[in-house]
């Protein structure tokens, strides 16, 4: 049974630096195409897409987000890390961490973790 | 980055036939792949790549693309199916989501 679950802080200052780890299980991070997206949605709002990492260590940023985002793996403990610098209150919401399955045609991500909410407030 | 727009509400009937569409410019090179998320729960991938339905996901649920076009139709929409449905897909940056549309069972 694939699983993958969150872990950090619930609630960190404006400006400090966010890390989340996701450990997964039920596969390995080195299996050949395999991948590990992070993934938000603040309350009451939509899905938004930061970031994702492969087995190959290829890595891919939101666009918007790419200044304060690092993705890395430690395939070892089986765990994907996010950090995020310089968090405001908008950066309030759930965060998924998800599995990827891919081609050339489409990128799905499933399953899901249950979620994390990060509240960033003073 | 490019942009999935979706319907923020649709409203079916009970066991009548609903269609929930996502459009942008990614969808003319990708396929889209559709979640469902129910209040205070992780989305649940249901259609992915051409028309592909993960284990367990019933077979009332599809998916279809034309241009820049993509549809999850539900055929014979049951209470359980109300729930929030979001779009992603590829796109030339990384990865983009749907707005998401609230799916309501009369």
């Amino acid at each position: 049974q694939v699983t993958l679950k969150e872990s950090g802080p619930v609630l960190v200052k404006p400006t400090e630096t966010l890390t989340l780890t996701c450990t997964v299980s039920g596969f390995s991070l080195s299996n050949a195409r395999m991948g590990v997206s992070w993934i938000r949605q603040p309350p009451g709002k939509a899905l938004e897409w930061l970031a994702h990492i492969f087995s190959n260590d290829e890595k891919s940023y939101s666009t918007s987000l790419k200044s304060r985002l690092t993705i890395s793996k430690d395939t070892s403990k089986s765990q994907v890390v996010l950090t995020m610098t310089n968090m405001d209150p908008v950066d309030t919401a759930t965060y998924y961490c998800a599995r990827i399955g891919s081609s050339g045609w489409y990128l799905a991500f499933d399953p899901w973790g249950q979620g994390t909410l990060v509240t960033v407030s003073s | 980055s490019s942009e999935l727009t979706q319907d923020p509400a649709v409203s079916v009937a009970l066991g009548q036939t609903v269609r929930i569409t996502c459009q942008g410019d990614s969808l003319r090179s990708y396929y889209a792949s559709w979640y469902q998320q129910k209040p205070g729960q992780a989305p649940v991938l249901v259609i992915y790549g051409k028309n592909n339905r993960p284990s367990g996901i019933p077979d009332r649920f599809s998916g279809s693309s034309s241009g820049n076009t993509a549809s999850l139709t539900i055929t014979g929409a049951q209470a359980e199916d109300e729930a929030d449905y979001y779009c992603n897909s590829r796109d030339s940056s990384g990865v983009v989501f749907g707005g998401g549309t609230k799916l309501t069972v009369l």
